[in-house]
């Protein structure tokens, strides 16, 4: 079956870049996304990307694709506290929308 | 503002006695969707439904009920809760590219 794998966490000094890596198992993956998760709230969109595309840019957060591999990141620019959260990958997984996702990386940004 | 409700947010129920989780989107997407959260294993996918009145099993049905009698709504019924469902449950609804997430509706079961 499917698999979506991240690292489980990652500390990063304010100011800095973070990268956040991802790998998935299923070739026919349409869509592959990126959801944060703060503390106690909801599931949030932050960027998507489509499986034809290498690499998407909005703002401070730039994904990454590479097909051959299997392999997603999502790096974010110039990273503040606001960032700390929680970050799930996630890939679609058949032509209706169920999303298959990985387990989630807890960032850490310290001052 | 598009947006995805849940109700309850928080809910504490004893073993066995049914409860409904409810849903609502204000978007008019056709695809919604049941996940639960559990540490260390992401979210996993209950129930989705395509439209009204098509509903199909996802990953870990086992023990839940969903309907879609009308588009905008999509409930989850446990007819009788055991603490092993203890989770933190979401609600998304989607146009076919992108997925909207509910705020979450936290369970125990006792």
């Amino acid at each position: 079956g499917e698999d979506v794998e991240q690292s489980l966490f990652l500390s990063v000094r304010e100011g800095d870049s973070s990268v956040i890596n991802c790998t998935y198992t299923d070739s026919s993956s349409t869509y592959l996304y990126w959801y944060k998760q703060e503390p106690g709230a909801g599931l949030q969109l932050l960027t998507y990307i489509f499986s034809n595309m290498d690499m998407k840019q909005d703002q401070r957060l730039t994904v990454l694709l590479n097909k051959k591999d299997k392999h997603l990141s999502l790096r974010i620019a110039d990273t503040q506290t606001g960032d700390s959260a929680i970050y799930f990958c996630a890939e679609r997984t058949d032509s209706w929308g169920k999303l298959q996702f990985g387990a989630g990386t807890q960032v850490v940004v310290t001052p | 503002e598009a947006q995805v409700t849940q109700n309850p947010r928080y809910l504490i129920t004893v073993t066995g006695k049914k409860l409904t989780v409810t849903c609502s989107q204000n978007m008019n997407h056709e695809y919604m969707s049941w996940y639960r959260q559990d540490p260390g294993l992401g979210l996993r996918q209950i129930y989705y439904s395509m439209n009204v009145e098509v509903t199909d099993k996802g990953d870990v049905p086992e023990g839940y009920k969903v309907s879609r009698k009308e588009k905008r709504n999509f409930p989850l019924i446990l007819e009788s809760p055991s603490p092993n469902q203890t989770s933190l449950y979401f609600c998304a609804a989607g146009d076919g590219e992108t997925q909207y997430f509910g705020p979450g509706t936290r369970l125990l079961v006792l």
